[in-house]
């Protein structure tokens, strides 16, 4: 069965720091990556996804994601993380051409001032 | 954009209540879902649907059910709610699961149910 681990449930950074969350996916076949942000009190939102092609995705809001076919990775980046960016962070894995998503278990991040 | 809501951001019943929860989605979305959140868990799938009268069960549909009799709205029911169903429920839609697609979400109903 197809899994998704995000290794880091919690993290705290202070802003500027660069931030990187892990996400590893169980699934041999061609998949489709998503990130989702869930802001305090908002609904979860799109922040990138990856299909095909250059594994490196940019995302709103500065945010980006390498896509490692050999290590069965997407994760998520961003060079200097502000105060607004405190929020939960999901990854989601789908088998292409299926209908079911699969997703991680959340990283709550906390920026602070 | 596209706009998914949900009838109610907090709702409270009592044990054995039957429980409804609506989702509309403004978008023309084929594909619409039902998961529920809870800490440390993420996201899990209880219902899918594909079109109008169809469904599929997710990951956790015991205890539940849905309907979809337009191509906008996904239903949620609870036949007799419990504790162990408290919960924060985001219903989510898309277009055809090809390539390129991704979901829209709700802002949630959490359920207490005492």
């Amino acid at each position: 069965a197809q899994s998704v681990s995000q290794h880091n449930h919690h993290v705290i950074l202070s802003e500027a720091a660069s931030l990187e969350l892990g996400c590893n996916y169980s699934y041999g076949g061609t998949v489709n990556l998503f990130w989702y942000v869930q802001y305090p009190g908002q609904h979860l939102q799109l922040l990138l996804k990856y299909f095909s092609g250059d594994p490196l995705v940019k995302g709103i809001k500065g945010f980006e994601a390498e896509f490692i076919k050999s290590k069965f990775s997407f994760n998520l980046r961003k060079p200097s993380v502000q105060w607004s960016d405190t929020a939960e962070y999901f990854c989601a894995v789908r088998a292409s051409g299926t209908y079911k998503y699969i997703f991680g278990t959340g990283t709550r991040l906390k920026v602070l001032a | 954009d596209v706009k998914v809501t949900q009838s109610s951001r907090y709702l409270v019943k009592r044990t054995g209540e039957k429980v409804f929860l609506e989702c509309v989605q403004d978008m023309d979305h084929e594909n619409m879902f039902w998961y529920r959140q809870d800490p440390g868990l993420g996201l899990r799938l209880i219902y899918f649907s594909y079109d109008v009268k169809m469904k599929e069960k997710g990951d956790i549909p015991e205890g539940y059910s849905v309907s979809r009799e337009k191509k906008e709205r996904f239903s949620l029911i609870l036949e007799s709610a419990s504790t162990n169903q408290t919960s924060m429920y985001l219903c989510a839609s898309s277009l055809p699961s090809g390539n390129y697609n991704e979901q829209f979400f709700g802002p949630g109903t959490r359920l207490t149910v005492l």
